[in-house]
């Protein structure tokens, strides 16, 4: 069981925005800023994506953005584009007993 | 460009040991956090251990505890695994990852491509 619950499929239509949550607990998602969220393509390694619950690596399309409320953290896709299809996985700092914890993942379909 | 090259994986029985390695390029290692990140095939990610960027403080996920050691070489620019007492549920792909500052209470934010271990008689 991970440590952070994702839902594990979402899809949507080219040009269409989702939305993938990421819900942790106070111990976790809610203490700290530290939300990451990483993109992977079957077989390739992860892809950072969102830093810092809301900051985009200069070179991540602006169509890519994040936030939190609470225990719970989102990211939205906007303008889904094929190549967006891919597992997406959030990450939290967890403290200095468990570290890093990771979600189970999603994986996003663009119909 | 940051480049992490990961190395060392391999078919090892269990009980057996490994040493993985991951060499950096493209920045300057000496003052970076990192950390090995491993994925069972088909199943999601898992942090395993880091460590600061002196090597002076490291840090491991319960279940590798006291198996697994991590430790880096700042004048070569490599980090290390030193895996241990292997067990079948070991077996992933192991990722080597840099977090953005000194400490490991930073995301990582480049990962190498991964080396694959597996545990198994």
């Amino acid at each position: 069981q991970s440590a952070l619950t994702q839902p594990a499929s979402v899809s949507g239509s080219p040009g269409q925005s989702i939305t993938i949550s990421c819900t942790g607990t106070h111990s976790d998602v809610g203490s700290y800023d530290l939300v990451s969220w990483y993109q992977q393509h079957p077989g390739k390694a992860p892809k950072v994506i969102i830093l810092g619950v809301n900051k985009r690596p200069s070179e991540i399309s602006n169509r890519f953005s994040g936030s939190k409320s609470g225990n719970t953290a989102s990211l939205t896709i906007s303008g889904l584009r094929p190549e967006d299809e891919a597992d997406y996985y959030c990450c939290s700092y967890a403290g200095s007993s468990f570290f890093w914890v990771f979600g189970g993942g999603t994986k996003l379909t663009v119909l | 460009e940051v480049q992490l090259l990961e190395s060392g994986g391999d078919l090892v029985q269990p009980g057996g040991s490994l040493r993985l390695s991951c060499a950096a390029s493209g920045f300057n290692f000496n003052i970076y956090a990192m950390t090995w990140v491993r994925q069972v095939p088909g199943k999601g990610l898992e942090w395993v251990s880091g460590i600061n960027y002196g090597g002076g403080s490291t840090y491991y996920t319960d279940s590798v505890k006291g198996r697994f050691t991590i430790s880096r070489d700042n004048s070569n620019h490599t980090v290390f695994l030193q895996m241990n007492s292997l067990r079948v549920d070991d077996t992933a792909v192991y990722y080597c990852a840099k977090h953005r500052t000194t400490t490991v209470v930073t995301p990582f934010d480049s990962w190498g491509q991964g080396t694959l271990v597996t545990v198994s008689s």
